[in-house]
């Protein structure tokens, strides 16, 4: 049973351009969550889809958009970006109704 | 704003000793989540307390939630070498969301 997949593992990306990250969710489950991990620090919600709808936002900037597709996987994009951007960008899943989160291995975003 | 504050920071110690983790916010959680992340990679779920004074044990981790579910602690015995690494506690938000919110982390290095 294959856990929480993220792609890409590593992405560069210059100041103002756009990136697209994805993630599959662990079998079974149905609900996505993407968090932002600056070094040092702990995950910030960006925000949670399910039923392919935004359902809960963090305080991020409108920048930062998402998509859930029929098979529960997602996407995040980033447009405009800063380099304030770089970090870790992790996914995780989890059963609706069920507060049991899983997490992909992430993706590490670097913007020069 | 729900906020958790975990403590200590930074911990260094000998193989064999115990320590202790804690987690405290004002706020209360449907569920408290421990986490364990090395480097560049996702956190990996290590326990889930979802009641009022529960206590669990993961071989030698013992995980327990306080009684009104606003904070929690994670105590290890005889610490080994390979317990080493970054333990992020993250409490689930009490509506259908479960957003969680997260600690800033406690890196833990045990020293041979």
């Amino acid at each position: 049973d294959a856990g929480v997949t993220q792609s890409p593992t590593h992405l560069i990306k210059t100041r103002g351009q756009q990136v697209t990250l994805r993630c599959s969710p662990k079998s079974g489950h149905d609900t996505v969550s993407w968090y932002q991990q600056a070094l040092g620090q702990g995950p910030q919600f960006i925000f949670q889809y399910y039923e392919e709808e935004e359902r809960q936002r963090g305080n991020f900037p409108d920048r930062f958009s998402g998509h859930q597709f029929p098979n529960y996987s997602s996407e995040l994009n980033v447009n405009a970006l800063l380099l304030g951007d770089s970090a870790l960008y992790l996914c995780a899943s989890r059963r609706s109704g069920k507060t049991e989160a899983f997490f992909g291995q992430g993706t590490r975003l670097t913007v020069v | 704003t729900q906020l958790l504050e975990q403590s200590p920071q930074f911990l260094s110690i000998q193989e064999g000793e115990n320590l202790t983790v804690y987690c405290n916010s004002s706020s209360v959680f449907s569920s408290l989540q421990w986490y364990r992340q090395e480097p560049g990679e996702g956190p990996v779920l290590l326990v889930t307390v979802v009641t009022g004074g529960e206590v669990k044990k993961l071989k030698r981790l013992t995980f327990q939630f306080g009684d009104a579910r606003k904070d929690s602690s994670l105590h290890i015995t005889a610490a080994q070498p390979g317990d080493t690494g970054l333990y992020l506690c993250a409490g689930a938000q009490p509506d259908s969301s479960y957003k969680l919110i997260f600690g800033s982390g406690t890196r833990l290095l045990v020293r041979p």
